[in-house]
C-alpha cells in the first residue's frame, strides 16, 4: 500500500518568506509526527497529533512554528517568517493509534522535504 | 542535554566482518529502544525495537540488539554484514512510561560503509 508522502520533496525560499509543507499519512493512521532533521544530526521531534488535536506540541522552537491537522489526517507545518536557520529537512511520519503500551506502534517515516531558507 | 548518544559516527567495513554500533541514552526511568535505518534515498525504517521482556531483540535483515539496563546502552549487532547494509543507522528511544508519550528522541546516526 501507499506510504507517507510528503510535498514539496524541496522548497527554497526567502528568508522572511511564508512556507507551508504537506503530509500525508498512511490511510487509516490515526497518529501523525513531524521531526526536523539537520545536516549531520538525526532527527528532532517537533509535534506529534493523535486525530484532530495536537498530543505534544513540545518540540515546536518558537511561535513561528505551527502545525494543523483539521480533518484527522492530512497534516500541513506552516512556517512563519522564515530564517536561514530552519533548512533542514522536515520529515513526516504516522502510526495507528496508540493501542496503550507507548512505542508499541511503529512510525512509519515520509521521504522528507527539504527546506532550503536562502 | 544529549539524551542519546552514538560515538561511531562514521564506521567502514568490509563485507562478511561482524558489525557492532553504540548506542547509550542517558535516562535513569523506564525507556523504549529502537534503531531506524536510512538506506541510500530511502525513507527510514524500523530495523527493530525494544520494549519490555527479552533484553535480546531480533530484527529484520539479520539485524539484533541488546538492552543492557546497567550500562544504559542498546548496542546494534550483525554477525556478518553485506555490501547492500551500506546505510545511515539511528538508535531512537522514548524516554518514560506515560500513556501517550510517543516521542522518538534520535541520536545524531551511524554512517555505515561496506566495502565490497
Amino acid at each position: 500500500g501507499a506510504g507517507v508522502s510528503q510535498t514539496p520533496s524541496n522548497k527554497v525560499t526567502e528568508k522572511g518568506k511564508y512556507v507551508e509543507l504537506r503530509c500525508d499519512p498512511i490511510s487509516g493512521h490515526t497518529a501523525l509526527y513531524w521531526y526536523r532533521q539537520s545536516l549531520g544530526q538525526g532527527p528532532e521531534f517537533l509535534i506529534y497529533f493523535q486525530g484532530t488535536g495536537a498530543a505534544d506540541d513540545s518540540g515546536l522552537p518558537n511561535d513561528r512554528f505551527f502545525a494543523v491537522r483539521p480533518e484527522g489526517s492530512v497534516s500541513t507545518l506552516k512556517i512563519q517568517r522564515t530564517e536561514r536557520g530552519d533548512s533542514a529537512v522536515y520529515l513526516c511520519a504516522s502510526s495507528l493509534k496508540p493501542s496503550g503500551r507507548y512505542g508499541q506502534e511503529t512510525q512509519y517515516f515520509g521521504p522528507g522535504t527539504r527546506l532550503l531558507v536562502l | 542535554a544529549q539524551s542519546v548518544s552514538q560515538h561511531n559516527h562514521h564506521v567502514i567495513l568490509s563485507e562478511a566482518a561482524s558489525l557492532e554500533l553504540g548506542c547509550n541514552y542517558s535516562y535513569g526511568g523506564t525507556v523504549n529502544l529502537f534503531w531506524y535505518v536510512q538506506y541510500p534515498g530511502q525513507h527510514l525504517q524500523l530495523l527493530l525495537k525494544y520494549l519490555s521482556g527479552d533484553p535480546l531483540v531480533k530484527g529484520i535483515k539479520g539485524f539484533e540488539a541488546e538492552f543492557i539496563k546497567s550500562k544504559f546502552s542498546f548496542n546494534l549487532r550483525k554477525p556478518s554484514v553485506q555490501w547492500s547494509d551500506t546505510a545511515e543507522y539511528f538508535c531512537a528511544v522514548i524516554l518514560g512510561s506515560n500513556f501517550g508519550n510517543e516521542k522518538l528522541t534520535f541520536g545524531t546516526g551511524t554512517r555505515l560503509t561496506i566495502i565490497p
